[in-house]
């Protein structure tokens, strides 16, 4: 069964500050992994997308880097601002039967920058 | 910008009442999806639909729960009789290629 698995929990950085969130998961046999973004009581905003095939993926101050041999994703913000504070889920997709399709998600790290 | 639409955004109901939550899915998406998030822990998956069936379901889509693609554009999930532990945030989602869309959920309260 996949599980997956962020850290830190939570994370306080000063404006400014570049910062790395960490995703682990159990079983390297997915489809993608995806980032998200979710604001206090609201949806899913998706962030970025990494394909099975692919080691990074860049939005413009985001970038995520995947190496699923490891089992391990990171997002990098840099130049974090205040409206970055949020909860930013990591969610691995499944390869094969199934799973094909289905995120399983890890509980999130609930990032403040303060100004 | 195509996106999935979810209604009401807030439902309160009581204990042994039945709802329904209703998604409208991004219009060529194939696959759709429930999940849930209780406040304060993970979001977990529900229950997977294509081609007009389920494909896969967790161990916590019961009885109680089923869903519904009555027309070409509603993606549905009831609940027959709700519990307390059901209330949660609920979230569709629907994926034609390999990137998940969200809807902004439903809040759903049961008193």
């Amino acid at each position: 069964k996949q599980e997956v698995t962020q850290i830190p929990a939570a994370l306080s950085v000063p404006e400014g500050e570049n910062l790395v969130l960490n995703c682990s998961f159990t079983d390297s046999a997915i489809y993608n992994l995806q980032w998200f973004r979710q604001d206090p009581g609201k949806g899913l905003t998706s962030l970025l997308l990494i394909q099975s095939s692919q080691r990074e993926q860049t939005s413009g101050r985001l970038n995520a880097s995947l190496d699923k041999s490891s089992g391990r994703s990171t997002l990098y913000i840099a130049a974090s601002q205040p409206g970055d504070s949020a909860t930013y889920l990591c969610a691995v997709i499944g390869a094969g039967g199934t799973s094909y399709g289905k995120l399983t998600f890890g509980q999130g790290t609930i990032l403040t920058v303060h100004p | 910008e195509p996106e999935v639409t979810q209604t009401p955004s807030h439902q309160v109901t009581q204990m042994g009442q039945e709802v329904i939550l209703r998604c409208v899915p991004i219009s060529n998406h194939l696959y759709f999806y429930w999940y849930r998030q209780i406040l304060g822990q993970k979001v977990e998956f529900l229950v997977s639909f294509y081609n007009n069936e389920i494909s896969e379901k967790s161990e916590i889509f019961d009885d109680q729960f089923s869903v519904e693609r009555p027309d070409g554009s509603n993606f549905t999930l009831k609940i027959r009789s709700t519990k307390l532990e059901d209330s949660a945030m609920y979230f569709c989602a629907s994926r034609e290629g390999a990137e998940a869309f969200f809807g902004q959920g439903t809040r759903l309260t049961v008193v």
